[in-house]
């Protein structure tokens, strides 16, 4: 089976820095992904970690240890736009299908 | 807007109406996805073309779906006899290599099913 588990919900306030843990177990893997959605919205790609290391991309860092089949998403100067839900994604194989986890809804406040 | 389209933006159907969804992916891209999502959940892949090839179909897929892309653009997701199970979001992504070799993917807004 497949599984990836990421906490259901943060919170954190405009400015801070927050990172979202994700953890999976699957039967393939050739990388890991980010997307955010926002509420009604489709899921926009934010990032993608092939090899063990950090990617940055602006305010945005991911992270990858496939030795301990672990990545996180790094978000620094939050701001209220970044509230949002946070998915992280598994590419199983060479076709690129995504197993997504659960999603961390992230509250930024004042 | 991520230039990937999908018709109808809501559907609302009795139990047992078979429905059609299209989505129009972005120009070029060879790579198109189906993807399903039920509120608080992420996605969940239900098949993806390389051109007009259905490369991968979900073994959660029911064969009451069928997806074509008959000529490597547009594709089609059809729902037979619809369930009240059915209903959720039914989303399309599309990519191609130079998209960082086909792993940043460009979602459509979806279609929303509702199944009475």
């Amino acid at each position: 089976g497949q599984s990836l588990e990421q906490p259901s919900e943060v919170t954190a306030v405009e400015g801070a820095i927050v990172q979202i843990n994700c953890t999976y177990q699957t039967s393939g893997f050739y990388g890991l992904s980010w997307y955010q959605q926002h509420d009604g919205g489709a899921p926009t790609f934010l990032s993608y970690n092939g090899l063990d290391g950090l990617e940055e991309t602006g305010r945005f860092s991911s992270f990858l240890s496939r030795s301990d089949s672990y990545g996180y998403l790094l978000l620094q100067e939050l701001q209220m736009k970044d509230s949002a839900s946070y998915f992280c994604a598994v590419r199983n194989n060479a076709g690129n299908m995504l197993t997504f986890g659960g999603g961390t809804r992230l509250m930024v406040k004042p | 807007d991520t230039g990937v389209s999908q018709n109808p933006r809501h559907k609302i159907t009795k139990r047992g109406q078979n429905v059609t969804f299209r989505c129009d992916p972005i120009s070029e891209h060879n790579r198109l996805y189906w993807y399903r999502q039920t509120l608080g959940q992420g996605p969940e892949f239900l098949t993806y073309f390389q051109n007009e090839a259905q490369l991968e179909k979900s073994r959660l897929l029911s064969d009451r779906f069928s997806a074509e892309r008959p000529k490597g653009s547009f594709s089609t997701l059809e729902i037979q006899r619809t369930e009240q199970g059915d209903s959720a979001m039914y989303l399309c992504a599309s990519t191609a290599y130079r998209d960082k070799n086909y792993n940043e993917q460009f979602f459509g807004p979806g279609t929303r099913l509702t199944v009475l």
